[in-house]
């Protein structure tokens, strides 16, 4: 069955950096968009940014863009998200998210990770 | 930017129907998919495409979308259907696309 495998998050001082992984099996990942979505602690779902299938265009959020980028690698099924200059703003988990298809307009997304927590504190 | 706008909570006794609503400038023109998260859980998708169901998805639970107002409504309630429900759209231009999240609802099945 499909699985999406966040790992890289912990805890990181503000202004650092991070880069976030998600490893995925059980589909042919090159054929899928693929998206980072997060949750700060109690609070609601927050879309960071999403690829095309084969990293042709990218998508970001306003609160992200300029500080992170997405990249895949389907060679090896894997889909990152480097994070710069970040603020305690961004302390959430992080969810890899698998699009509906190639990462047409108005897709869903699903299946979601477990997530990994990324906690930027001084 | 494109805001979806949800209640915050919303109670329901067993068997009864519980609905909750997504508003957004006319979102009736726009696909309207929506997700369950059960506590301390990922997100599932339950309704994609404003009205239908992925599989394993009971009928109990549907999805309407006209106008300025999008609706989940979830039919003879249960306990497991307590959750947080949040409904997300596409929006932008071609050269920036956002995905948009409703701020969730709550559903606390009493």
């Amino acid at each position: 069955q499909v699985q999406l495998v966040e790992s890289g998050g912990g805890v990181v001082q503000p202004g650092t950096s991070l880069r976030l992984s998600c490893a995925a099996s059980g589909f042919t990942f090159g054929n899928f968009g693929m998206h980072w979505v997060r949750q700060a602690p109690g609070k609601g779902l927050e879309w960071v940014a999403m690829i095309y299938f084969d990293g042709s265009d990218k998508y970001y959020s306003n609160s992200v863009k300029g500080r992170f980028t997405v990249s895949r690698d389907n060679s090896k099924n894997r889909l990152y998200l480097e994070m710069n200059s970040l603020r305690a703003e961004d302390t959430a988990l992080y969810y890899c998210v698998r699009d509906k298809d190639g990462g047409a307009f108005a897709n869903w997304i699903d299946p979601w990770g477990q997530g990994t927590l990324v906690t930027v504190s001084s | 930017s494109y805001v979806l706008t949800q209640v915050p909570s919303v109670s329901v006794a067993p068997g009864q129907t519980a609905t909750i609503t997504c508003g957004g400038n006319n979102i009736g023109s726009k696909s309207v998919h929506w997700y369950q998260q059960k506590s301390g859980q990922a997100p599932v998708l339950v309704v994609y495409d404003d009205s239908d169901r992925p599989s394993g998805i009971p009928e109990r639970i549907s999805g309407t979308n006209f106008g300025n107002t999008a609706t989940l409504t979830i039919s003879r309630a249960e306990a497991g259907d307590e959750a947080d429900y949040y409904c997300q759209v596409w929006d932008g231009p071609r050269d920036q696309r956002l995905v948009i999240f409703g701020g969730g609802t709550k559903v606390t099945v009493l």
